[in-house]
């Protein structure tokens, strides 16, 4: 079975801080997918992004990056530079060939100016 | 264009009600899913679809059931509504079941609330 654990409940920061979310996940697929989506206070579901298990590499798209660790199994998340728009729910999951996505609880994370 | 819609936005209704909520998707994805997600955000997936034909049922009580007329929709049926049905369900769709790395491309939500 899969599991995702976002063990961060809540984050609040003030804005132009870094915030690092994390994310640990278990599998005993060797094949398996990372994702990360944003849920704002609208509602809404917005993919950030995908990571195979065979890249480990680390991904910088504008003030966002992420960490993927094999060896601690574990695809963290920071936001540079944060700003009141980044306020959201945060969620981590994973898909192996069982087609869905299992998500973790989440992170709610607040910026205040 | 919206990519995933759903309707309603929101759902109102009292126990022991039959409401439905309506998904469609216009990106030419062969799979769609629903999920629900409770009041501590927690998401979870309900079904999913590839093609009209079930692939996923997440042992969901047999008061849901899902309807696919056409690989762009997935409509969801609820019978005889309870207090713990409340929950924000969410649509999804993807590219092609058989490929675990496509994202899922979601729709707004409905907040379902049974009095």
């Amino acid at each position: 079975a899969q599991k995702v654990t976002q063990a961060q409940t809540e984050i609040s920061v003030v804005e132009k801080e870094d915030v690092t979310l994390d994310c640990v996940y278990e599998t005993r697929d060797t094949t398996y997918y990372l994702f990360w989506y944003k849920q704002p206070p609208s509602g809404e579901l917005v993919f950030l992004i995908r990571r195979n298990s065979f890249d480990e590499q680390n991904e910088i798209s504008g003030r966002y990056s992420w960490n993927f660790q094999k060896s601690t199994s574990s695809f963290n998340f920071t936001i540079t530079a944060s700003q009141v728009v980044d306020s959201a729910v945060y969620f981590c999951a994973l898909s192996v060939n069982d087609y869905k996505l299992s998500f973790g609880a989440g992170t709610t994370v607040t910026v205040r100016a | 264009d919206t990519a995933v819609s759903q309707t309603p936005k929101y759902l109102v209704t009292q126990m022991g009600n039959d409401k439905s909520i309506k998904c469609e998707q216009n990106l030419g994805h062969d799979t769609m899913y629903w999920y629900k997600q409770d009041s501590k955000k927690f998401l979870k997936i309900m079904f999913s679809y590839n093609n009209k034909e079930l692939i996923i049922n997440e042992t969901v009580p047999n008061r849901f059931s899902p309807k696919s007329p056409d690989k762009a929709h997935l409509n969801l049926h609820i019978n005889s509504l309870e207090l713990g049905d409340s929950a924000v369900y969410f649509c999804a769709s993807s590219q092609d079941h058989l490929a675990p790395y496509n994202e899922q491309f979601f729709g707004p939500g409905t907040r379902l609330t049974v009095l």
